[in-house]
């Protein structure tokens, strides 16, 4: 069955930091990638998705993620946070034989230090 | 600006009780997704739907929970008898499934689930 793995469960960052979060994913056919984050309170909202082409995926706010095929790997980066960045930030993988069911990591929590 | 709505955000219900809870998908698309998100287990997805059918409710407790859809902008989930371990927040999300396969889901704002 598909896994997602996240390596990191809670990341502390001063602002200006950079960051880099982790995400795995087991399967090894065509994937579809995406990347949630969960602000405190609030539900999920897409950060930035890859379905195909150039494997380096820019998102909102000023996030991105590569695809590393050979690595199973989706890393998040930012190269310089904010406090508002805190938040819980999920990756999730599909396929096209999973009928569109998203498989979610099991989630980071970034907290921003000011 | 299309969303996916939710009600209602808070509910408070006593053990034993029935519990509805809502969702309108985004206007044209044909996947309903509803979640389950607590501290200890995360996002568990309970169930699906596609053009309306149920896909796979194989997340989601039979013998309390059902999932419905009684037409394409509704989606319902119910829970009867409620229990405390039900305490959660309960999303729904929606996505367009097309040819190519690939769709991307959008949750809703969710429904915060209290049962004492």
């Amino acid at each position: 069955a598909q896994s997602v793995s996240q390596h990191n469960h809670h990341v502390i960052l001063s602002e200006a930091a950079s960051l880099e979060l982790g995400c795995n994913y087991s399967y090894g056919g065509t994937v579809n990638l995406f990347w949630y984050v969960q602000y405190p309170g609030q539900h999920l909202q897409l950060l930035l998705k890859y379905f195909s082409g150039d494997p380096l995926v820019k998102g909102i706010k000023g996030f991105e993620a590569e695809f590393i095929k050979s690595k199973f790997s989706f890393n998040l980066r930012k190269p310089s946070v904010q406090w508002s960045d805190t938040a819980e930030y999920f990756c999730a993988v599909t396929s096209y034989n999973q009928g569109g069911k998203l498989i979610f990591g099991q989630g980071t929590e970034l907290s921003v230090k000011p | 600006d299309a969303r996916v709505t939710q009600t209602p955000r808070h509910k408070v219900t006593e053990m034993g009780q029935e519990v509805t809870m809502r969702c309108q998908p985004i206007l044209g698309h044909n996947t309903v997704f509803w979640y389950r998100q607590t501290m200890m287990q995360g996002l568990e997805l309970l169930a699906y739907f596609r053009n309306r059918a149920p896909l796979d409710d194989s997340g989601m407790p039979k013998d309390r929970f059902s999932a419905e859809m009684p037409d394409a902008t509704l989606a319902t989930l119910k829970i009867q008898p409620s229990e405390p371990r039900d305490s959660a927040v309960y999303f729904c999300a929606s996505g367009f499934h097309g040819l190519a396969g690939a769709e991307t889901q959008y949750f809703g704002p969710g429904t915060r689930l209290l049962v004492l």
